[in-house]
C-alpha cells in the first residue's frame, strides 16, 4: 500500500531551525512535493525535489533520498507566521499526489 | 501566475437541498482539475480527477450521484453535492494541473461547506 509517515506535531521557538521528516511508501515515485497549509486554507506550495539531495529557497530547503523513501523539510531563522501544517506528498505511478497528515508546527516566542 | 479561484467561500445550506461549488483556473488552461475535502486535523481526501470534457474519475467510497463534477472547458470545474447532510459539512478543496508533464498542483482557497 501507499503510506506516509510525519510526526504529527513539532514545536520551535521563533528564530530557531526545525526539521520536518517525511518517511514514505508509494507504488512507484515521480518526485516529492512538499505543502505549507495555515489552519482554514488551501495548500500552498513550497518545494520539489525529484533527484537526490538538497534543494535550497530562502529560508526553506528539502531534501530527498530516493533509495531511503525519505525527505524532510527545514526550515531557518523561524517565523510565527511559519506556524502552519507542512504536507509531504510525494507523486506515484499514476502521477498522483499522496498525501498524509501533514507536521503542525507550532511556533513559540 | 497559475492562480485558482473557488467561489462560494463559505456556504450553508438546509439538509436536503444542493450546493455547487465553482473552481477557476484564473490565468492558465487547466488540463487537469482534482476535488477534495478535508475534515478538520485530517489530511486531504481525494474525492476525483476531472479531465476537461471526459467523465471524472471518482475515488473508491465517493459517491458519483452525490457529487457531481462537470469540467465544462480548460478553466472551469463545479462540484454539486446533491442532497446535502450534516455529515457532508467539511472544508472542500479544489486543485488544478497545468499539463501531463508538470505535476505541481495549484490550490484554490477551499470552501467551507455547513449543512445545518
Amino acid at each position: 500500500g501507499q503510506n506516509i509517515d510525519q510526526p504529527t506535531e513539532m514545536t520551535a521557538t521563533e528564530g530557531a531551525i526545525v526539521q520536518i521528516n517525511c518517511t514514505y511508501q508509494t507504488s512507484g515515485f515521480n518526485g516529492l512535493f512538499w505543502y505549507q497549509q495555515h489552519a482554514g486554507e488551501a495548500p500552498t506550495f513550497l518545494s520539489y525535489n525529484v533527484l537526490d539531495g538538497l534543494e535550497e529557497k530562502g529560508r526553506f530547503s528539502s531534501f530527498l533520498s530516493r533509495s531511503k523513501g525519505y525527505s524532510y523539510l527545514l526550515l531557518k531563522e523561524l517565523q510565527m507566521k511559519d506556524s502552519a501544517s507542512y504536507l509531504c506528498a510525494p507523486i506515484d505511478s499514476n502521477y498522483q499526489l499522496i498525501w498524509g497528515a501533514g507536521t503542525k508546527l507550532i511556533i513559540k516566542p | 501566475g497559475a492562480v485558482v479561484s473557488q467561489h462560494p467561500s463559505r456556504v450553508i445550506c438546509k439538509s436536503g437541498t444542493s450546493v455547487k461549488i465553482e473552481c477557476r483556473s484564473l490565468d492558465f488552461q487547466a488540463t487537469t482539475m482534482f476535488w477534495y475535502r478535508q475534515f478538520p486535523k485530517k489530511s486531504l481526501m481525494l474525492m476525483a480527477t476531472s479531465n476537461e470534457g471526459s467523465k471524472a474519475t471518482y475515488e473508491q467510497g465517493v459517491e458519483k450521484d452525490k457529487f457531481l463534477i462537470n469540467h465544462a472547458s480548460l478553466t472551469l470545474s463545479t462540484l454539486t453535492v446533491t442532497s446535502a447532510h450534516p455529515e457532508d459539512s467539511s472544508f472542500y478543496i479544489c486543485s488544478a494541473r497545468l499539463g501531463t508533464s508538470d505535476y505541481e498542483q495549484y490550490f484554490g482557497p477551499g470552501t467551507r461547506l455547513t449543512v445545518t
